[in-house]
């Protein structure tokens, strides 16, 4: 069965950083891209970032674009994603999501119930 | 980087059918075949329905189909349920490895 369960999730100031984590099991996790995915109070989903198998390609939201960082750790089947100025309007629950294949650009398939980030002062 | 944009709400009686139309642009929904439908409800982990286009997930009755023309993807629900109320979202890539969701759509089920 796969399973994803974020971490890190916090109340934070506008402008300081936050590491959200999310640890995979239940697949051969170097097999697949990763993403992050967040939805703000009474918003929609808002893709965040993609990361590929072999971390050689990245991609972000123009929303997030400079400030937040995606990572992977293979060897310990995690994903992570380093928030850095925090801003009220990232205030939001962030779902990781496992694709169904390497690659950034494929579906979506099984997602972690998520990990609540709040930028308020 | 707009979102795609899907209609707000959309309703149907029980056994009808409805479509949600998933519009975007040559550089997202019309130019890529990873185009994919979830069904969510807020503070759960959404569930994937249909992927490139027109391929079920696994499990999910063949009440629901994708399909594609141009720049708008829809989605066809027949054979309404009661349980199948929820929030709907298209998903497209949009090159240089991004994605792109819709605005979502409210499915009541009268």
């Amino acid at each position: 069965e796969v399973l994803l369960t974020e971490s890190g999730g916090d109340l934070v100031q506008p402008g300081r950083s936050l590491r959200l984590s999310c640890a995979a099991s239940g697949f051969t996790f170097d097999d697949y891209a990763m993403h992050w995915v967040r939805q703000a109070p009474g918003k929609g989903l808002e893709w965040v970032s993609g990361i590929s198998w072999d971390s050689g390609r990245v991609g972000y939201a123009d929303s997030v674009k400079g400030r937040f960082t995606i990572s992977r750790d293979n060897a310990k089947n995690s994903l992570y994603l380093q928030m850095n100025s925090l801003r009220p309007e990232d205030t939001a629950l962030y779902h990781c999501a496992k694709s169904m294949g390497e690659r950034v650009e494929q579906t979506l398939h099984y997602w972690g119930q998520g990990t609540l980030v709040t930028v308020s002062s | 980087q707009s979102a795609l944009t899907q209609p707000r709400s959309v309703s149907g009686s029980p056994g009808q059918s409805v479509t949600i139309s998933c519009t975007g642009t040559s550089r997202d929904v019309g130019g890529y075949n990873y185009v994919s439908w979830y069904q969510h409800h807020p503070g759960k982990a959404p569930k994937l329905i249909i992927y490139e286009m027109t391929k079920r997930s696994s499990g999910v009755p063949d009440r629901f189909s994708g399909s594609k023309s141009g720049n708008t993807a829809s989605l066809t629900i027949s054979g309404l349920q009661a349980e199948d109320e929820d929030d709907y979202y298209c998903c497209s890539y949009a090159g240089t490895y991004t994605l792109r969701f819709g605005g979502g759509t409210k499915l009541t089920v009268l």
